[in-house]
Formats: C-alpha cells, structure tokens, sequence
C-alpha cells in the first residue's frame, strides 16, 4: 500500500522560503488515479490544506496561500515537493504530505498521510 | 472559500454513542470525510463518502449526511477513541479545492 514520507530542514529563518518533499513507496505517483497533497497544523491548532497536484502537473492552491505555495512533482524520483515562500512565524506548524483519490468527492479524502514534520520559523 | 463548522468539544461516557456533528454549504454537494488525530500523530481516515469505513476501521465508526450536515457516530465509545476528531470535504467555491472543519475533542469519560 503506499506509504508516505516527509523530509526536509526543521527551521527556516523569517522571509526564507520553507522547502520540503515527500516520497512515495508502495505505487505510482505517475497514476492518474491520486492527487498528492501538503497539509498542515499550527501547534494547539487545526489542519489547514495548502494545496494538492495531479500527476499531470496540474496544481491547486489554498487561495490564503497561493501567492507563496508551489507545488511540483518529479516523478523519475517518485516525490513531489512544497515550497513556501516568505515565511514567518505564523508558518510554524507539523507539515504533513498525504494522498487522495481522483473523483468528485474524492479528491478531499487523505488517506493515508505521512507522519509529519515539525518546521519552525525562528531566527 | 467555504467554512466546515465543528463543536469544539464533545464528551461521551464510556460504552455510550456520540455524535460528531460538521456543518457546511459545500456538503450539500460533496460527500464529507472524517479523521481521527490522537496526540503526537497523523490524522487517520476513519469515514468517507456516504458512509464508508477504510480497512481497519472499527465498525462501531459510522457516517451520515443531511442537507448541509455530515456526523459521525461512534456507537459504543472506548476509550482509545478519545482524540481529536477532523471533518473535511471538497469545497464549492474552487475547482479542487479543500476545505477542513476547524476539529472536535472527544472526550470518553
């Protein structure tokens, strides 16, 4: 089944762009039946999805986000990648990397998620 | 964009039922999915669509859906189920976009 990881530096300074990627095991990321996407969640707060990508490249953004997020895939080394740009503090949280399904509903279901990783913003 | 509106918290005593309930214009159009989240992991999907559970996923976890309203339920509550609990779904206002419920706190007393 497929398994996701994340990976990536654990602080960023203020105004720098946060990057990070997530590895898929277990199946394609060129299959037209996932959209691979970021979430995230401030400490003590909610999840918030920043955004999602279909293998065809094809991306879709947070509007709160979407002057700062770039999603891309690379699918010769089965990742696709998040980069935040600008960040500050209000950018700290867990980041996790997760899958859905293509279809109507669908594409808002993850499942599964990766185990997340902690990005602080600090200088 | 839309909103999902979830209760903060929600207490249940133990071996009762609950309901968790998440309101919003887009689940008058999109199925809701619902997630478990438990102290220092990732969320888990526990319901989707109409009412579906993910392999694994105890039966006593069920879903239903009524005009701008999605619950779950949890008949039968263990104390393992005390989590926070996440509702989200596609949103109406964007091609693909996604919206999440801002989580409920079960507590199984």
């Amino acid at each position: 089944q497929l398994q996701l990881q994340e990976s990536g530096p654990g602080l960023v300074k203020p105004s720098e762009t946060l990057s990070l990627t997530c590895t898929v095991s277990g199946g394609s990321i060129s299959s037209s039946s996932y959209y691979w996407g970021w979430i995230r969640q401030p400490p003590r707060k909610g999840l918030e999805w920043i955004g999602s990508i279909y293998y065809s490249g094809s991306t879709y953004y947070n509007p709160s986000l979407k002057s700062r997020v770039t999603i891309s895939v690379d699918t010769s080394k089965s990742l696709f990648s998040l980069k935040l740009s600008s960040v500050t503090a209000a950018d700290t949280a867990v980041y996790y990397c997760a899958v859905s399904v293509a279809g109507s509903s669908e594409v808002a279901w993850f499942d599964p998620w990766g185990q997340g990783t902690l990005v602080t913003v600090s200088s | 964009s839309s909103e999902l509106t979830q209760d903060p918290a929600v207490s249940v005593a133990l071996g009762q039922t609950v309901r968790i309930t998440c309101l919003g214009d887009s689940l008058r159009t999109y199925y809701a999915g619902w997630y478990q989240q438990k102290p220092g992991q990732a969320p888990v999907l526990v319901i989707y669509g109409k009412n579906n559970r993910p392999s694994g996923i105890p039966d006593r976890f069920s879903g239903s859906s009524s005009g701008d309203t999605a619950s779950l339920t949890i008949t039968g509550a263990q104390a393992e189920d005390e989590a926070d609990y996440y509702c989200n779904s596609r949103d109406i206002s964007g091609d693909h976009l996604v919206v999440f419920g801002g989580g409920t706190k079960l507590t199984v007393l």
